[in-house]
Order: structure tokens, then C-alpha cells, then sequence
């Protein structure tokens, strides 16, 4: 099993639709977990950091279910501006190690 | 928003050459990383710098790469003796005490080599 597993997409989605995918860790022991966006050839860019159960941040709502070891995020009223590759980013240790990235969901907003 | 910078954005190099990278990261925080991402890959942990020393490095990194930390304030990744699979972009995070904000990358050095 990967460490980190995303479905690839790409997820089309019409403007103002919900979209959510998942990503699943094989450590069970992991206790952070991380959401970046990465445009094209840019650098990644946190969007929301998750510790317990979730978390929610204005159209963003991330959910973590430890017992089947999976994260998902959803978004909600999609703009244009959200298409990017969503990666998953799971630490090794801690906050502070080696970061295990999963391969990235493509999401295409769509008018 | 405090920034990781990293100079050049793009650098085409012949293969055998050696080439160094530059960050700033963000100047309270105490952990230094290099990642890098080759075109359509996802992105790959290379080292992980703290207090000074190499605190973890994967099988990439390789006697053909160093990292420094000369001033307090840059941190560089050199490259020896380039070889074509070293093409990638390179980018450069930081992580201040507080871990819960996760990491900040820099914008990328766009490493070509022919």
C-alpha cells in the first residue's frame, strides 16, 4: 500500500457544484494532516491543516476518519479559481518531519 | 505574509556541472527543508535541516548533494555533478515552532539540465 493514495481525477465540476475526493494514509500512527493546493509548475500551498476530526474553513471542510485512514476534503460552491491539483500531505513523524505527499487530485472548474 | 524567497527561479545548466540553490527562509523558523518535484511526479522529500545539521535525508540525496546553512539566514542546495534526471523543480520549506501551521515553500528553482 502507498503511503499516501489520491485519486488523480480529474474531477470536473460545474461552477458553484460540490466536489469532495479522498486520500488515504497507510501510517496508522500519523496525527497531522495537511491539504495543499499546487497550481500548475507553482509551489504548493497550504490550505488547511487537520488534527482530529476535521476542520472547516469558509467553502473548504476537511474530515478525518482514523479508524478507516482516510481524509477528505470537500468544497462547496466551487469558483473557477479552485481548479488546481489538491495534495495530500502526511508527516512521517511529526509536524516537524519528513513530509510523504500523495500524487495530487485535479480538479477543473468548469463555467 | 512572511515568504520563503528562492533565487534563481530558473536555471539551465550542462550535465556534470555543479549548481547551488538558494533560499531564505522565513527568519523565526528553525526547521529547513529540500523537496523536489519532477515535471508530472509528485512532490519528493530530499533533507530536512535543523540546528545546524542534516536531521534526515532520503536515498536521493546522495554524496552528490550538500546543504548549507552558511550565514544564518541562506540555505543552499549544491549539486556537484548534474546529471539529467536531476531536472526538476526544486523548492525549498520552512516550519516555524509552531507545527500546526504547516510547512511554507518557497516558489521554486526550475533546475534544467542538458
Amino acid at each position: 500500500r502507498k503511503e499516501v493514495e489520491q485519486d488523480p481525477g480529474p474531477f470536473n465540476v460545474p461552477e458553484g457544484a460540490t466536489v469532495a475526493f479522498n486520500c488515504t494514509y497507510s501510517n496508522s500512527a500519523s496525527q497531522s494532516f495537511f491539504w495543499y493546493r499546487q497550481d500548475c509548475r507553482k509551489e504548493p500551498k497550504l490550505l488547511m491543516s487537520v488534527y482530529s476530526s476535521g476542520n472547516e474553513d469558509g467553502r473548504f471542510t476537511a474530515q478525518l476518519n482514523r479508524a478507516s485512514q482516510y481524509i477528505s476534503l470537500l468544497i462547496r460552491d466551487s469558483k473557477l479559481s479552485d481548479s488546481a491539483t489538491y495534495l495530500c500531505v502526511v508527516p512521517k513523524t511529526d509536524s516537524w518531519g519528513k513530509l510523504q505527499f500523495g500524487a495530487g487530485t485535479q480538479v477543473v472548474v468548469t463555467p | 505574509e512572511p515568504e520563503v524567497t528562492q533565487t534563481p527561479s530558473h536555471q539551465v545548466t550542462q550535465m556534470g556541472q555543479e549548481v547551488i540553490l538558494r533560499c531564505v527562509p522565513i527568519s523565526n523558523h528553525l526547521y529547513f527543508y529540500w523537496y523536489r518535484q519532477i515535471l508530472g511526479q509528485k512532490v519528493e522529500f530530499l533533507v530536512s535541516f535543523y540546528n545546524n545539521e542534516i536531521s534526515e535525508k532520503s536515498e536521493i540525496f546522495d554524496d552528490q548533494f550538500s546543504v548549507e546553512r552558511p550565514d544564518g539566514s541562506n540555505f543552499t542546495l549544491k549539486i556537484r555533478s548534474t546529471k539529467l534526471e536531476d531536472s526538476a523543480m526544486y523548492f525549498c520549506a520552512s516550519i516555524g515552532e509552531q507545527g500546526d501551521y504547516g510547512y511554507t515553500f518557497g516558489s521554486g528553482t526550475r533546475l534544467t539540465v542538458v
